[in-house]
C-alpha cells in the first residue's frame, strides 16, 4: 500500500520563526508532490506543488523534495498566527490517474 | 479567480436515502475528482473522472456510489443508499491535466442519521 506519512504534531512556533514540516512517502515512483493548508472545518487549499528534486520558493513558503530519500518538506518563513492550520502533504503515486494520497496532516500553531 | 463550487454546503439525510452532491469544476479543467474526509481522519480519494469516464476509483467507491457529468458544467456524486458511516465531508476537486495541481471546492458536509 502506497503511504504518505507526516508527524501529526502539534508543532508550535513563535511568530516570526521558521516552521518546518516534513513528509515521507513509500512509493519510489511518485512524481508529483503537493502541500495543502486546511483550516478547521474548511477544504484543503493548495499552497505549493513540486515535481523535481531541490527547492521551490513562493513568497514565505519553500518546498523541498529529495526523491532519493523519499522526503518532501515545507518551510514557512516569518510565521504568522494566520498560518496556524493543519498542513497536508499529498502525493500523486505512480500508476494513478490523478489520485492524490494524503498524509494525516501536521497541526501548526503560531503563537504571538 | 476561478474556483470549484459545491452544493449543498450541508446535507442531512436518513439512512437508506439517496443523496446527490453537486460540483461545478473550474471551467477549463478536464479532470475531476471526489474525495472525502471523515471527522478527524485523512482526506481519502474516492474517484477520478476524465472524458466522461471513471479513470480510477478506490475501494471505498463501491456500487452504492456513482458519478456523472450531466452537462458541460456540473459533476455529481450520487450515493444510492446512505449508511451511517457515509457521514463525512465530501470534496470535489479539478485539475487541468492529470498530474497538475488539484483545486478543491469548499465541500459538502453529509450527515446520515
Amino acid at each position: 500500500q502506497k503511504e504518505v506519512e507526516q508527524n501529526s504534531g502539534p508543532l508550535s512556533v513563535p511568530e516570526g520563526a521558521i516552521a518546518s514540516l516534513n513528509c515521507t512517502y513509500s512509493d519510489r515512483g511518485s512524481q508529483s508532490f503537493f502541500w495543502y493548508r486546511q483550516y478547521s472545518g474548511k477544504s484543503p487549499e493548495l499552497i505549493m506543488s513540486i515535481y523535481s528534486n531541490g527547492d521551490k520558493e513562493d513568497g514565505r513558503f519553500t518546498a523541498q523534495l529529495n526523491k532519493a530519500s523519499q522526503y518532501v518538506s515545507l518551510l514557512i518563513r516569518d510565521s504568522q498566527p494566520s498560518d496556524s492550520a493543519t498542513y497536508l502533504c499529498a502525493v500523486k503515486t505512480s500508476g494513478s490517474y490523478g489520485k492524490l494520497t494524503f498524509g494525516q496532516g501536521t497541526i501548526l500553531t503560531v503563537h504571538p | 479567480e476561478p474556483e470549484v463550487t459545491q452544493t449543498p454546503s450541508h446535507q442531512v439525510t436518513q439512512m437508506g436515502q439517496e443523496v446527490i452532491l453537486r460540483c461545478v469544476p473550474i471551467s477549463n479543467h478536464l479532470y475531476f475528482y471526489w474525495y472525502r474526509q471523515i471527522l478527524g481522519q485523512k482526506v481519502e480519494f474516492l474517484v477520478s473522472f476524465y472524458n466522461n469516464e471513471i479513470s480510477e476509483k478506490s475501494e471505498i467507491f463501491d456500487d452504492q456510489f456513482s458519478v456523472e457529468r450531466p452537462d458541460g458544467s456540473n459533476f455529481t456524486l450520487k450515493i444510492r443508499s446512505t449508511k451511517l458511516e457515509d457521514s463525512a465531508m465530501y470534496f470535489c476537486a479539478s485539475s487541468e491535466q492529470e498530474h497538475y495541481e488539484q483545486y478543491f471546492g469548499p465541500g459538502t458536509r453529509l450527515t446520515v442519521t
